[in-house]
């Protein structure tokens, strides 16, 4: 069965600071890939995705993520963390030709000044 | 552009009363609809999902109900609402296609807050 696996809870990072999240997914095959970014109280925004092409996908404010299919990962990053970024981060997973898209359980991200 | 619209954006009800959660979309034809719910430091559980008016897919058995009466509009519904029911309910679009069953990206509403006392 597919699966996602956000192995931190929350994560608290130095505004300024470079940000990585981790995402790992379990399928048998390659997925679609997805980063969304959670407010808090509100739905969620897509930061980017990767169906296929060039590994390294460019996303909005400045987000990034690498599809490495050795290590079934798609972890997002950013240089330079701005306090607006403190949210909560979902990476999705969505088998070709299927309507599930399956959620991990969340990165919250903490901002300090 | 498309627009997703969910209301309400909060809702308290106490135990045993009926639930009517809407979910209208704008801009776009046939789309594929989504209902999730999100509790309190969880992920996303998919519920129900929609390729068409009158087609409703559940995803997980619970006292849940959706109903898809027109085109851009998807409603959650629940006879009698219990306390696990509580939690945030994101309603969601994809572009939908002719063959039904591709994943697209996912919109999202902003979601309703929903509390069972």
């Amino acid at each position: 069965a597919q699966s996602v696996t956000q192995p931190d809870i929350h994560i608290t990072v130095s505004e300024g600071a470079s940000l990585e999240l981790r995402c790992n997914y379990s399928y048998g095959a390659t997925p679609y890939l997805f980063w969304y970014v959670q407010s808090p109280g509100q739905g969620l925004q897509l930061l980017l995705k990767y169906f296929s092409g060039d590994t390294l996908v460019q996303g909005i404010k400045g987000f990034e993520a690498e599809f490495k299919r050795s290590q079934s990962s798609f972890n997002l990053r950013k240089p330079s963390v701005h306090w607006s970024d403190a949210a909560e981060y979902f990476c999705a997973v969505a088998p070709g030709g299927g309507f599930k898209t399956i959620f991990g359980a969340g990165t919250r991200l903490f901002v300090k000044a | 552009s498309q627009t997703i619209h969910q209301w309400p954006a909060t809702l308290v009800q106490p135990v045993g009363s009926p639930l009517s959660l809407e979910c209208t979309v704008e801009g776009t034809s046939n789309p594929n609809l989504y209902w999730y719910r999100q509790a309190a430091g969880r992920g996303l559980q998919l519920l129900f999902y929609s390729v068409g008016i009158g087609q409703i897919s559940s995803e997980v058995p619970q006292n849940l109900s959706a109903s898809r009466p027109q085109d851009r509009q998807f409603i959650l519904s629940s006879k009698k609402l219990l306390l696990s029911d509580s939690g945030f309910y994101l309603c969601a679009w994809s572009v939908g296609t002719s063959g039904g069953g591709l994943t697209e990206t996912q919109y999202f509403g902003p979601g309703t807050r929903l509390l069972v006392l």
